[in-house]
């Protein structure tokens, strides 16, 4: 089991809305990020801080938390979205330790 | 541009002890803020962060694998090493290095990935 919790896989038709979520007691008070892995590739950065997108990632990306839960919006998915997806956060054991979630299988047909 | 490549065997043998070394550019480990994490993926399963060490040499280590875990920079290199000890095949893997970058609230995130390298652990 993961400090995170993510569903396995989210699936949507080209230009729908995808959200997939991420759901653990450390978000509340600690950011969540989101990383996009498309096949055979290392992890990108695609939300950091909750909800702001660092330089080169689409508008269509965004973030928003509420409570212990966020959430990764994709508004009109695209065919070059299907990857998976990780959350991230800090553990609370005052350790400051990285933690992911168990990663979404995004698909877009 | 900050850039970061994993290096080191592609096969070990079962209780052996795997070393990887992150060679990284665009960034110094000695600047205040800055820090170097290693982060694997085992085939088919999630994201799993193993280690950090801070630009102040202080570490981090995740607790199921911290006695088998060692994270150090290589002095005057631009050079992180991950070992680990003890090797099975369940540690069979893409092993990452990456920057780390704090938030506003002072807890390191990953900003920079590298590409990753692959080990397989085998008998």
């Amino acid at each position: 089991s993961y400090e995170l919790t993510q569903p396995p896989s989210v699936s949507v038709s080209p230009g729908q809305t995808a959200r997939i979520t991420c759901s653990g007691d450390v978000l509340a008070k600690k950011y969540a990020f989101w990383y996009q892995q498309k096949s055979g590739q290392a992890p990108a950065l695609v939300i950091y801080e909750d909800y702001k997108r660092p330089s080169g990632i689409p508008e269509r990306f965004s973030g928003s938390t509420s409570g212990t839960m966020a959430t990764l919006t994709i508004s009109g998915a695209q065919v070059e979205d299907e990857a998976d997806y990780h959350c991230y956060s800090t553990d609370n054991s005052g350790e400051h330790r990285g933690v992911f979630g168990g990663g979404t299988k995004l698909t877009v047909l | 541009q900050i850039t970061l490549k994993e290096s080191g065997p592609t096969l070990v043998k079962t209780t052996q002890t795997l070393t990887l070394t992150c060679s990284f550019s665009g960034f110094s480990l000695s600047v205040r803020g800055v820090g170097v994490a290693w982060i694997r993926q085992r085939p088919g399963k999630a994201l799993e962060w193993l280690a950090l060490i801070y630009w102040d040499d202080d570490k981090r280590y995740t607790p199921s694998l911290k006695s088998r875990l060692t994270i150090t920079r290589v002095p005057f290199k631009d050079q992180v090493v991950l070992t680990m000890t003890n090797v099975d095949p369940v540690d069979t893997g893409t092993y990452y290095c990456a920057h780390n970058s704090p938030d506003s609230r002072f807890y390191y995130y990953i900003d920079v990935w590298g590409q990753g390298t692959t080990v397989t652990v085998s008998s």
